[in-house]
């Protein structure tokens, strides 16, 4: 079965500094990982995805994840954070084999202080 | 593309009411998929569809709630008669077929309030 963890509910962070919201995963055969912002009173947006290739993934917004696969996790950072990062971030995956839906975390909610 | 459309926006309603939500998926896009987000589960996969056809509902949570989808580019998620607990956002997403590699797309969700 396939599963995500988000080990921090909250993370804060003041504008300027760099951010990372952790992800680590669990799932057999090699993965599909995702990540997902949704802001206040609106559906989740995608931000980027790691199918194959490099490991580090450029996104929407100024983010970018690493995909580790030996610490399986798929960490999203940015290096200057803004307030208007401010949201709730969802990590997902999905299996390589087998078309199966993806599997969401729990959400991390970053607040970024001005 | 206009992207996923859900409708209503917000619906409150009664105890023991029926409720439909709606959903038009991107056009062209094979998978449907409704979820549910609550402050204490978070983002529930209740059903989802391929080409029209439900695959699996094992997250459906109690015969009250029920899921269609009559052609390419309409669902439904009915819950009947609904209960306070049923109280959430529900999202409807689709994405394209082929693999899992195809980004899923989100709707902007409805707000039900079951009083």
């Amino acid at each position: 079965a396939q599963s995500v963890a988000q080990p921090e509910d909250q993370v804060n962070v003041a504008e300027g500094n760099p951010l990372t919201v952790k992800c680590t995963y669990s799932v057999s055969g090699n993965p599909y990982l995702f990540w997902y912002v949704q802001y206040p009173n609106r559906g989740l947006q995608f931000l980027l995805k790691y199918i194959t290739g490099d490991n580090l993934v450029k996104g929407s917004y100024g983010f970018e994840a690493e995909f580790n696969k030996s610490q399986t996790s798929f960490h999203l950072k940015k290096p200057s954070a803004l307030v208007s990062d401010s949201a709730l971030y969802f990590c997902a995956v999905s299996r390589i084999s087998g078309n199966t839906p993806l599997v969401f975390g729990k959400g991390t909610r970053l607040s970024v202080i001005a | 593309d206009a992207g996923v459309i859900q409708s209503p926006r917000h619906e409150v309603t009664e105890m023991g009411q029926e409720v439909t939500l709606r959903c038009k998926p991107i056009s062209g896009h094979d998978y449907l998929f409704w979820y549910r987000q609550t402050m204490m589960r978070g983002l529930e996969l209740l059903i989802y569809f391929n080409n029209n056809v439900p695959i699996d509902d094992s997250g459906m949570p109690e015969d009250r709630f029920s899921a269609k989808m009559p052609n390419a580019s309409f669902s439904t998620l009915k819950i009947q008669p609904s209960e306070p607990r049923d109280s959430a956002v529900y999202f409807c997403a689709s994405r394209t077929g082929g693999s899992g590699t195809d980004t899923q797309y989100f709707g902007p969700g409805t707000r039900l309030t079951v009083l």
